[in-house]
């Protein structure tokens, strides 16, 4: 079956711009997770849906994030008067409940300018 | 604090050598410990997960992972290596707080 899904795969920006970063997880998931990965490092969380609500949104970095799920499928990352310490590959996952394995998809590569 | 380790930060091994890489987690609660694999510009794809049962965990690929308890460590292992698995590998812990910890990753590089 289809994997986890991430548009774009590429965005270059300028500082201060907003973005979107759309996440479409695997099909019947109903956790959908959203991690950063900065170069070098391991990937970090931000924030935890389960089914529509954002169940832990911890990692959020700052206001500036924010993040959507309106239908309990897609889910929208925001990011607004980007940064250029905001540059990192944003990655999604899910999983079909909020213990079972996470999922990943390809990532959106973010270069904020 | 709740985390894993992965002390090693490039691992080079000849092809059909044995494959080791190192991880260790903190011993807070008893997290499910997971090893994903990063090929260059694709995401991280699940290789295998230790719940409980079996220290022995067998997953995708060829690899295998051991868990023990004693030294707190979950170690990925692969009998021969292959030119191909040469990659990114992040060991990763859930310890029941939404989130999986992840190590900071080790570069392997499977030598022809």
């Amino acid at each position: 079956g289809a994997g986890v899904s991430q548009t774009p795969s590429n965005k270059v920006t300028e500082k201060g711009k907003y973005v979107e970063l759309r996440c479409d997880p695997i099909s019947g998931h109903t956790a959908l997770y959203w991690y950063r990965q900065s170069l070098g490092q391991g990937p970090e969380f931000l924030i935890y849906f389960q089914g529509t609500g954002a169940a832990d949104d911890s990692g959020l970095p700052n206001d500036r994030f924010f993040a959507v799920r309106p239908e309990g499928s897609v889910s929208t990352l925001k990011i607004q008067r980007t940064e250029r310490g905001d540059s990192a590959v944003y990655l999604c996952a899910s999983s079909f409940t909020g213990e079972e394995t996470q999922y990943f998809g390809p990532g959106t590569r973010l270069l904020v300018l | 604090a709740q985390s894993v380790a992965q002390p090693e930060d490039q691992v080079n091994v000849a092809e059909g050598n044995p494959l080791t890489v190192k991880c260790t987690y903190s011993v807070s609660g008893n997290p499910y410990l997971f090893w994903y694999v990063q090929y260059p510009n694709r995401g991280l794809q699940f290789l295998l997960k230790y719940i409980t049962g079996d220290n022995l965990v067998k997953g995708s690929y060829g690899f295998e992972a051991e868990f023990n308890k004693s030294q707190t460590s979950f170690h990925l292992k692969k009998p021969s290596a292959l030119v191909s698995d040469s990659a990114l590998y992040f060991c990763a812990g859930f310890y029941g707080n939404n989130r999986l910890a992840f190590g900071k990753g080790n570069q392997v590089v499977v030598i022809p």
